[in-house]
């Protein structure tokens, strides 16, 4: 267990919808990232919070949102969906910033089906 | 930005045979290069990593090296085991402390 938690764990869903995920930190993370990884493929980066604050963003979709909240978790939207955004969603934390050696903690991740 | 490239994307080693990953990556920045393993339907979960102030690292049997001047990093598992099979991807950090991931390695260890 990473300490870092995801809900919900399974999501199916219709195209044209509106859905969230929800990640939780390992306790005293302050960063928080958002991956997509579609089947077969690998981590694509989407975004970066860091203490409220977006950071950096990756090949995230205009139709995806996110944002972290004062008690650190954060949240990514996805609106307008469509068949190829069917893909597990994780959610990463990490101690700091601009530490040097910053590990990502991955959480469990979120698997969105949408039909 | 960082572009991380990994070969090969599928590998096969009878148990006890040694595995090489291989990963190449763009942003002379960059300085901290982790390794994750992921196992089917699971998070992925770091088993190593090297910063950029050594060449190389040891744990048990997986070890990594890194060389700035040529830009690649390697993950070396010795003695497989069944349990090794999974998909590894490489990583590199950017200015801004994201990772950019490599594409992945499917290892299969044939007992």
């Amino acid at each position: 267990d990473s300490g870092v938690t995801q809900t919900p764990k399974h999501l199916i869903t219709a195209t044209g919808q509106r859905v969230t995920l929800r990640c939780s930190p390992r306790s005293g993370d302050l960063s928080v990232y958002w991956y997509q990884q579609s089947l077969d493929q690998g981590l694509q980066f989407l975004i970066q919070y860091y203490n409220g604050e977006e950071r950096a963003k990756g090949n995230i979709l205009e139709r995806f949102s996110a944002q972290q909240f004062p008690d650190l978790h954060s949240e990514l939207n996805l609106s307008s969906l469509e068949l190829g955004d069917s893909a597990l969603y994780f959610c990463a934390s990490s101690v700091a910033l601009r530490h040097p050696y910053n590990e990502q903690f991955f959480g469990p991740g979120t698997r969105l089906t949408v039909l | 930005g960082e572009n991380v490239e990994q070969h090969p994307s599928t590998l096969s080693v009878q148990e006890g045979d040694s595995a090489v990953i291989k990963c190449t990556y763009s942003d002379s920045a960059s300085n901290y290069f982790p390794w994750y393993k992921q196992e089917l339907g699971k998070r992925p979960q770091l088993i190593i990593d090297i910063r950029s102030n050594v060449g190389e690292k040891k744990d048990q049997r997986i070890a990594v090296t890194l060389n700035k001047t040529a830009k690649h990093f390697s993950l070396h598992i010795t003695e497989t085991q069944p349990e090794d099979s999974a998909v590894y991807f490489c990583a590199a950090n950017t200015g801004a402390n994201n990772l950019f991931f490599g594409t992945g390695t499917r290892l299969t260890v044939i007992p």
